[in-house]
């Protein structure tokens, strides 16, 4: 089964509001990354949290790490209708680059 | 940045034809490539990891013989679907490690579509 869970699966919020999205892992990782992706696109890569950080923070962005309950948060504050998409976890147990393991995903509607 | 493409963005194909899909990393080298697979509303799924100058490492449940990966050079790496049906319609998305970093930068990925 894949590494991650996250909750919710869907969220629609209004413009302004916060959006708060979850993951949940299975094994010890190296470190945590949260990417994006807009409907039929690639991904992009928003922040990374190693495993021995607990919080960081990227403009409106704010991820926490857990690891001894092995889950992570993606905070996304004042949100805009821009940010509308899908947001996946993905750990990497090695730490250099290479496997990702992904989340379900959470698809983030933001509505004006 | 640097950034990684991919070619063909779509594709429609009838079933039984062979497709290749083209992953470029555009202003960075790349020893290793990955290739997902992507069902509507689901998550990536890691398919193999292609690595240049080798063979490339398939996870479990890929079909080597019908997911040929070749990479290369140090720049392209190539996912071809052979005798492709209907149930591998899917979005196929490459990566190439960001170098420097412990991320990834995706290619914009390639819709097949399977007739």
């Amino acid at each position: 089964s894949q590494q991650g869970e996250e909750d919710p699966q869907a969220l629609s919020i209004q413009e302004g509001e916060n959006a708060t999205m979850n993951c949940s892992y299975k094994t010890s990782i190296n470190n945590l990354q949260w990417y994006r992706q807009n409907s039929g696109r690639g991904l992009v890569h928003l922040i990374l949290i190693r495993s021995n950080e607990r919080e960081k923070h990227s403009g409106r962005l704010r991820v926490t790490l857990d690891t001894s309950k092995k889950s992570s948060s993606l905070l996304i504050t004042a949100s805009r209708a821009a940010d509308t998409a899908s947001y996946f976890c993905a750990t990497d147990i090695t730490g250099t680059a290479s496997k990702l393991t992904f989340g379900t995903g959470t698809r983030l509607q933001v509505t004006l | 940045g640097a950034v990684v493409s991919q070619h063909p963005s779509r594709v429609i194909c009838k079933s039984g034809t062979s497709v290749k899909i083209e992953c470029r990393s555009l202003d960075f080298q790349a020893t290793t490539m990955f290739w997902y697979r992507q069902f509507p509303k689901q998550s990536l799924m890691l398919m193999a990891t292609s690595n240049e100058g080798s063979k490339a490492t398939y996870e479990q449940g890929v079909e080597k013989d019908k997911f040929l990966i070749n990479h290369a050079s140090l720049t392209l790496s190539t996912l071809t679907v052979t005798s492709a049906h209907p149930e591998d319609s899917s979005f196929y998305i490459c990566s190439g490690p960001r170098p420097s970093t412990d991320t990834q930068y995706f290619g914009p990925g390639t819709r097949l579509t399977v007739l």
